[in-house]
């Protein structure tokens, strides 16, 4: 069974770029988060979906970033226009089930890097 | 605002050592507390998640939870060089993971 995969794993780009972050949930699994780690701070949570539906965006940093999941599978992250402090590493994860004991796959993340 | 906090290491044992690794959180309503690993480069991967305060044993892991002190900690037990990597305390908040920022472990032969 295929984990969660996240394209790409690298991306370089200028400041005042858009990039598109895409992730691949485990099949099945309707519940699909994005989490960030910015270089020297903690892993922290954007948003999450179950299926279509965004059910929590209150991590999201501000309106330059738009997370879609259309027909409830993969999902994308994009950042329009990046900055500077939108570098770090971005994670997808996925679980069948919500609740405190559910345990979320994660993927390999994407660094992104803005110059 | 609601954090976890690790100490950052490196934490150096030796092979075959018990590895004792530790986590405060500040919100006293958490319900669940998780230890990921993350191999670098690599998905933080779950290890173990506890709820009940006590004691929780899997393998060569023990995951330690007491409420009342909002302490939460590791024990790996027989450690080995592929225990190598870096742990990652998170506790719930409904969905979502509030993570430390990881304690580096190496385990040296």
């Amino acid at each position: 069974e295929a984990g969660v995969t996240q394209f790409p794993s690298h991306s370089v780009i200028e400041k005042g770029q858009t990039v598109t972050l895409r992730c691949d949930p485990i099949s099945g699994h309707d519940n699909l988060y994005w989490y960030r780690r910015v270089m020297g701070k903690e892993i922290k949570f954007l948003l999450h979906f179950v299926k279509e539906s965004k059910q929590d965006e209150s991590g999201m940093p501000n309106n330059r970033f738009l997370a879609e999941r259309t027909g409830g599978t993969y999902s994308t992250l994009k950042v329009q226009p990046a900055e500077l402090e939108d570098s770090g590493v971005y994670f997808c994860a996925s679980s069948h089930q919500t609740g405190g004991n559910t345990e979320a796959f994660f993927g390999q993340g994407t660094r992104l890097t803005v110059v | 605002q609601k954090e976890v906090e690790q100490n950052s290491g490196p934490l150096s044992v030796p092979e075959g050592a018990i590895a004792s690794l530790n986590c405060t959180y500040s919100d006293r309503g958490s319900q669940s507390f998780f230890w990921y690993r993350q191999y670098s480069g690599k998905s933080p991967e779950l290890i173990m998640f506890i709820y009940s305060n006590g004691d929780k044993e899997d393998g060569r892991f023990t995951a330690q939870l007491n409420k009342a002190s909002q302490y939460v900690s590791l024990l790996i037990r027989d450690s080995q060089p592929s225990d190598s990597a870096t742990y990652l305390c998170a506790f719930s908040e409904g969905y979502a993971l509030n993570f430390g920022k990881g304690t580096s472990l190496l385990v040296t032969p």
